[in-house]
């Protein structure tokens, strides 16, 4: 079974800083993605990666993928309390299977 | 397109009930999903159907957990004899294909067992 891991779990930080949170596993994954889920809502999705090393922009939030294929990164710049909400990752193995991280919730504080 | 349709946005049932979840996927969608979320076991696959037919069940907790998709614009997760911890939200999704594209969730269904 493959699992994904995010740290840090939690994180509570004030506007304007910066931060970084991380998803891991031992699998190596075809692709990658990232989710922000906001409380009453379903996930919806911010980014896919697919290629090892792939770095992608979205406004004040970059995603990286890792150069095996196993790891990725989100960090966000200059924080907003609208960035608020719970960011999943999810792995796709292939076809076979799709596995979601337990998730970083994040509080940002204006 | 309105996204996925889920119904009921929230559901008490006593324990021993049988309870029934709906969705709705976005039409032109040929994949579904059925997730459940806990905040001790976070977001997990139930089960998924690729053109109505079931592909991976291997989610399902037990057999008192059923799903059914008759047609591409509707399926049911039902739960019979419902149990406390079954108590969590369950979130269908929907994609235009199995691998590597987004999935569209719905607003979830927030299931209570007393």
């Amino acid at each position: 079974t493959q699992l994904l891991e995010q740290s840090p779990q939690f994180l509570s930080i004030q506007e304007g800083e910066n931060l970084t949170v991380y998803c891991n596993s031992s699998s190596v994954f075809s692709s990658l993605q990232w989710y922000r889920q906001e409380p009453g809502e379903g996930p919806v999705l911010l980014v896919t990666v697919v290629t090892g090393g792939e770095v992608k922009k979205l406004k004040r939030l970059t995603f990286q993928f890792g150069d095996a294929r196993k790891d990725s990164s989100l960090h966000i710049t200059a924080a907003q309390p609208g960035d608020t909400g719970l960011y999943l990752c999810a792995g796709d193995n292939y076809g076979q299977n799709f596995v979601f991280g337990p998730g970083t919730r994040l509080s940002v504080l204006p | 397109d309105a996204g996925v349709i889920q119904s009921p946005r929230h559901e008490v049932t006593e324990m021993g009930q049988e309870v029934t979840l709906r969705c709705k996927p976005i039409s032109g969608h040929n994949s579904l999903f059925w997730y459940r979320q806990t905040m001790m076991r976070g977001l997990e696959l139930l089960i998924y159907f690729n053109n109505n037919v079931p592909i991976d069940d291997s989610g399902m907790p037990e057999d008192r957990f059923s799903a059914k998709m008759p047609n591409a614009s509707f399926s049911t997760l039902k739960i019979q004899p419902s149990e406390p911890r079954d108590s969590a939200v369950y979130f269908c999704a929907s994609s235009w294909d199995r691998a590597n594209t987004e999935a569209f969730f719905g607003q979830g269904t927030r299931l209570t067992v007393v």
